[in-house]
C-alpha cells in the first residue's frame, strides 16, 4: 500500500507570491519523521526540511515550512515568495523504522512551475 | 567539497552486460544507500549499508550486488544487464540508522540500457 500520497503532479506559482505543495502519508507507527527533497533539472536531490512526529512546532528553513496536520496525515510544503530557481521535483518522504535501521519512503512528486 | 560523489554520471550499455557504479562520501557519515528512480520519477530505496554491514536490502534482482569496502564507500554491481534497469541510480549516506537526520544524495547516475 502506498504510504506517501502527493496529489499534485504538477503546479504553477506566479514569482513572489507563496505556494503550498500537498503531501498526505499513512503509518501506524507512532514514531516516524517527514522529510521534502528538491530536485532541479540538474537532476540531484537536496534536502530542504524535516519534521518529525513529537515535534511540537512546524520545522522552518528559511523560505521552507512545513505545515503538519498530525491528526489529518498531512505534511504539506509551503515555500514563500517563490523564486525562479525554486522550479524543480519536490518529494515528500516517510520515514520507516526497521529492526536495526530505517528506510525512506517517497512520494510520487510534484512539479512545480515558477512563472516570471 | 563534494559530499557524495558518484561514479560514472552517464553510463551507456549493452543488454547482457556487467556494469559497476561506484559511490564515495566524505562527510563522516556511517550508513550509506543505493535508489532507483524510475522514467516516471519514482525513487525507491534498494540497499542500505551501517559500517559496512548490509542492513537493507529490498526485493532486488540478485542481479544487482551492492559492495561496502569501508564506510566511505559503497558501489554498485549490476550482472547482465536488462532494458529495465534503465534508470537513474543515486549514492545516498547519512548519520546512523536513527532517521533523525537527513541522507545527503549524489548527483545520479544515468544508466541506459541498449
Amino acid at each position: 500500500a502506498q504510504k506517501i500520497t502527493q496529489t499534485q503532479p504538477g503546479m504553477f506559482v506566479q514569482e513572489k507570491e507563496a505556494v503550498t505543495l500537498d503531501c498526505t502519508y499513512d503509518t501506524s507507527d507512532p514514531s516516524y519523521g517527514l522529510f521534502w527533497y528538491k530536485q532541479p533539472s540538474s537532476g540531484e536531490m537536496i534536502f530542504l526540511i524535516y519534521q518529525g512526529s513529537y515535534d511540537q512546532q512546524n520545522a522552518t528553513e528559511g523560505r521552507y515550512s512545513l505545515n503538519f496536520q498530525k491528526a489529518r496525515k498531512s505534511a504539506n510544503l509551503v515555500i514563500s515568495a517563490s523564486q525562479l530557481g525554486d522550479s524543480a521535483m519536490y518529494f515528500c518522504a516517510m520515514r520507516e523504522d526497521m529492526d536495526s535501521s530505517y528506510k525512506l519512503i517517497f512520494g510520487s512528486g510534484t512539479r512545480l512551475l515558477v512563472r516570471p | 567539497d563534494t559530499a557524495v560523489s558518484q561514479t560514472p554520471k552517464y553510463l551507456v550499455t549493452q543488454m547482457g552486460n556487467d556494469k559497476s557504479i561506484k559511490c564515495e562520501q566524505n562527510l563522516g557519515h556511517d550508513t550509506m544507500y543505493w535508489y532507483k528512480q524510475d522514467s516516471k520519477k519514482f525513487l525507491k530505496i534498494m540497499f542500505s549499508y551501517n559500517n559496512k554491514e548490509l542492513i537493507i536490502n529490498e526485493t532486488v534482482p540478485n542481479r544487482f550486488s551492492p559492495k561496502s569496502p569501508d564506510k566511505a564507500h559503497l558501489n554498485l554491481h549490476i550482472n547482465s544487464l536488462e532494458l529495465g534497469d534503465s534508470a537513474v541510480y543515486f549514492c545516498a549516506s547519512s548519520f546512523g540508522t536513527g532517521g533523525y537526520y537527513e541522507q545527503y544524495f549524489g548527483p545520479g547516475t544515468r544508466l541506459t540500457v541498449t
